[in-house]
This record gives C-alpha cells, sequence and structure tokens, in this order.
C-alpha cells in the first residue's frame, strides 16, 4: 500500500458528461501528479500541483482541469467526455520540497479506471 | 526522437533466469532514477531509485546507472513467475519537476 488513496475505483459514463476523480496523497507529501494511462499506453503526465499551486503541466487537454484543496487533496475533472477518454487515471504523490538534497520520487494510487460509452 | 527510450518487449525468460531492463535517455539534466514495476491493471510500484551514477543493490534487484551513456539498466536475479509484470523507468532533473516515464518493457517469466 503506497499510501496514496484514489476514489472512485471503477466509473463508468456516458459520453458528453462530466466526472470527477479524487486523490488524496501520502501524509507529508505536498505534490499531487495526475497520469493518463490508455489501454497498452505508457503513462501520459497531465498535470502537478505543489502545495495548492499548479506547477507544471503535460499533454493534458482543456476538457480536463485539476486542483489541489488546502487540504492537500486534489480533483481531477474531466468534461464533455469522449470515448476516446476512457483510460485509467493515476495519482502519485510526492515531498517535492525545495530543501537542497532532498531525495525525490512518485508513489502511485491504485487508479480510477474510467469507461466512456 | 522521444527523451526516455525502452524496449517494449514483451520479455520471455525461464524461471531463475537473470533479466535485464534498459533505458536510454536523452535530456542530460536528468539527476534521478527510477525504476516501478506494474502489474496489470495496478498503480505502478516503485522499486529501485537511484541519484546520479552509479549501482544500488536491493535484494534480487540492482539498478545501474551511467550518466555519461545516459543508459540504465535494471537486474533481476533468480527470476520469478511472480515477477511477471510491466517495468517502468522514469527520470526527473530536480524535485520532482520534469518528471518522465519510459514507454514499459512487458516482462513474462515462466515456471
Amino acid at each position: 500500500d503506497s499510501g496514496v488513496t484514489q476514489t472512485p475505483k471503477h466509473l463508468i459514463t456516458a459520453t458528453g458528461q462530466r466526472v470527477t476523480l479524487r486523490c488524496s496523497p501520502r501524509s507529508g507529501d505536498l505534490s499531487v501528479y495526475w497520469y493518463q494511462q490508455s489501454l497498452d499506453q505508457g503513462l501520459q503526465f497531465l498535470i502537478q500541483y505543489y502545495n495548492g499551486e499548479e506547477r507544471a503541466k503535460g499533454n493534458i487537454l482543456e476538457r480536463f482541469s485539476a486542483q489541489q484543496f488546502p487540504d492537500l487533496h486534489s480533483e481531477l475533472n474531466l468534461s464533455s467526455l469522449e470515448l476516446g477518454d476512457s483510460a485509467l487515471y493515476f495519482c502519485a504523490s510526492s515531498v517535492a520540497t525545495l530543501t537542497s538534497g532532498q531525495r525525490d520520487t512518485q508513489y502511485f494510487g491504485p487508479g480510477t479506471r474510467l469507461t466512456v460509452l | 526522437q522521444k527523451e526516455v527510450e525502452q524496449d517494449p518487449g514483451p520479455l520471455s525468460v525461464p524461471e531463475g533466469a537473470i533479466v535485464s531492463l534498459n533505458c536510454t535517455y536523452s535530456n542530460s539534466a536528468f539527476q534521478y532514477f527510477m525504476w516501478y514495476r506494474q502489474y496489470s491493471r495496478k498503480g505502478p510500484e516503485l522499486l529501485m531509485y537511484t541519484y546520479s551514477s552509479g549501482n544500488k543493490e536491493d535484494g534480487r534487484f540492482t539498478a545501474q546507472v551511467d550518466k555519461s551513456s545516459k543508459y540504465i539498466s535494471l537486474f533481476i536475479r533468480d527470476s520469478q513467475p511472480s515477477d511477471s509484470a510491466t517495468y517502468l523507468c522514469a527520470m526527473s532533473n530536480n524535485y520532482g519537476q520534469n518528471f518522465v516515464f519510459g514507454p514499459g518493457t512487458r516482462l513474462s517469466v515462466l515456471p
């Protein structure tokens, strides 16, 4: 158990709909990352938040948005869903402090499987 | 050229074999190198973490980093069927920024 939790585990919805995925990072981790993994595809980095603020953006569609709340949990909002958005969505967390020499790596949650019909 | 390249496999080996998994990268600024194991439909699990060049051993796993060649490896000794998974290399430059994953190598260890 990595300590990162994600809800829900599975989500089935229809095209055009909007969904929200939730992530709680490990205790003490300030940074949250969101990834998309389609069937047999690699991890595609979407976006990173650090202590409530957006830090880095990857290949995130304009239909997608995210935020990190004061308690450090994060939500990924996916709107106007298309069939191609069906994928596993992973959240990861890391300490990501700015202390010199701070070791940092990411710990992943179990993922949310999104199916768009 | 992709920032991180990894042979996708699948790689099939008999139980007990030594497995070598490799990644090459292009960004010389990468300082932190990681290997993750991902079982089907599960989240990636951190296996090994290395800072800069050198070797690191943990049980049956050994990670090697050669920054001069921009090449990293993961060796698995005495491979077991439970090692069957996709192995992802990952690297970053500093403090969780510019974190890049390889596409993964699918490994099957046959009993």
